[in-house]
């Protein structure tokens, strides 16, 4: 079955406590890219990747790190997590840059205390 | 930064009826999407216009595109109950780096009461 994975689906952390969301797709897109949903704010995407090692910012990167090292993996790292990120996430893929219809993985809920 | 907008916020109607929300962009396009998302759930993809279409049609729902208007519908007809989501409408932008992002509005509200 085509789909995007996330992990963990729900995360509650401390305030500077390193933590990464992972995520990945099983439909060889080349395109992936990390949202995040906030109560009257919609989605806003964070980061984006075009392909293997070419990653680059989306509207509100600050405070997040990603890697694309395989295809398939798009991780997204929290390095020091703050109140404010406390957010629902999204990953997404599609077969190549944004202008294709989007994949979406079932969400992370994080909560940073 | 938002592209899309969608109109109305919230939207409730009857089961049966049609329901027909709106959104308007900013700048040139290549296309239009729409998505749906189940309370707390991810986005599905329901349809996508090109520039150069002015209708497309998918089971109940039907899209229009205006482009001189920057504008785009979505009508639902013989609504369900099941048709209770939110539903957001996506545009893509040339970024800095040569790509198309797509960005999405925040979205109207649908519920539809049996």
């Amino acid at each position: 079955e085509a789909q995007v994975t996330q992990n963990p689906r729900y995360l509650i952390t401390v305030t500077g406590k390193k933590l990464t969301v992972t995520c990945s797709q099983n439909m060889n897109h080349e395109y992936m890219s990390w949202y995040r949903q906030d109560p009257g704010l919609g989605l806003r995407q964070i980061y984006y990747s075009m392909n293997v090692e070419v990653t680059d910012k989306g509207d509100v990167p600050e405070g997040y790190k990603v890697s694309r090292k395989e295809k398939r993996n798009f991780p997204l790292i929290l390095e020091s997590p703050s109140p404010n990120q406390t957010s629902l996430y999204f990953c997404a893929s599609s077969f190549a840059s944004g202008t294709y219809e989007q994949y979406f993985g079932p969400g992370t809920r994080l909560t940073v205390t | 930064s938002q592209q899309g907008e969608e109109d109305p916020q919230a939207l409730s109607i009857q089961e049966g009826e049609n329901a027909t929300m709106n959104c308007s962009y900013k700048t040139s396009i290549n296309n239009l999407q729409w998505y749906r998302q189940n309370s707390g759930r991810g986005l599905v993809h329901l349809i996508l216009i090109r520039s150069n279409e002015r209708e497309k049609h998918s089971g109940r729902l039907r899209v229009t595109l205006d482009t001189s208007k920057k504008s785009s519908s979505l009508l639902i007809t013989a609504s369900r109950a099941a048709d209770t989501a939110s539903y957001f409408c996506a545009t893509d932008k040339l970024s800095g780096a040569g790509s198309y992002q797509l960005t999405f509005g925040k979205g109207t509200k649908l519920s539809v009461i049996p």
